[in-house]
């Protein structure tokens, strides 16, 4: 089936711990972007990439990172930098040139 | 700073009745509005995208597109229990590539 899979479902990370959240897609899209969901509120872009080893910072970069060394992979990695990591994160891909993004089923992080 | 705006509700509409969920933006250019709907816990899920002014209909759903108000609305016809979630509006905004900004949502309960 295609589609987009986001691991693990949950996640428990320790205070000044790193932590990474895998999404790959076998859609063939292009496009990949990671957005942050706190309760009752939208959704805000963390980072985005349109190609290979090329990817921007979108609305709430900071205290996160990510890499591109394959189309089908979005790894987002969650810093110590990032004071209030608890959210509920959201992988998305799309076609080049199309702006119809679909979703993987999220990754809920919590901070113990 | 471009944004989507939506009503938080909850909506509440009886079952068989038409739900009505509005959403304004604030980029006149912007060319590409999605809804989303969310259920509570889970990833969102494309069910409506409109490019151009006018009606767009599927199966129970219409989208409607005023470019010149800045305004998107989704109906939904013969409203079931199981259409209660939150409906999200996405708005491509002229100048941001390929990304999707995001409106909080609107909460809709179905009443038996």
């Amino acid at each position: 089936d295609g589609g987009i899979t986001q691991s693990p479902k949950y996640l428990f990370r320790k205070e000044g711990q790193n932590v990474t959240l895998s999404c790959e897609q076998n859609l063939n899209h292009d496009a990949m972007y990671w957005y942050r969901q706190d309760p009752g509120q939208g959704l805000r872009l963390i980072y985005y990439s349109q190609i290979v080893n090329d990817f921007q910072k979108g609305d709430i970069a900071e205290g996160y990172s990510v890499s591109r060394e394959k189309k089908e992979s979005f790894p987002l990695t969650v810093t110590s930098a990032q004071k209030n990591p608890t959210a509920f994160y959201l992988c998305a891909s799309s076609i080049l040139h199309r702006t119809e993004a679909f979703f993987g089923q999220g990754t809920r992080l919590t901070v113990v | 700073q471009k944004e989507v705006e939506q009503n938080s509700g909850p909506l509440s509409v009886p079952e068989g009745a038409i739900a009505s969920l509005n959403c304004t933006y604030s980029d006149r250019g912007s060319q590409s509005f999605f809804w989303y709907r969310q259920y509570s816990g889970k990833s969102p899920e494309l069910i409506m995208s409109i490019y151009s002014n006018g009606d767009k209909e599927d199966g129970r759903f219409t989208a409607q597109l005023n470019k010149a108000s800045q305004y998107v609305s989704l109906l939904i016809r013969d409203s079931q229990p199981s259409d209660s979630a939150t409906y999200l509006c996405a708005v491509n905004f002229s100048g941001g590539g390929n990304k999707l900004t995001f409106g909080t949502g609107t909460q809709l309960k179905v009443e038996l």
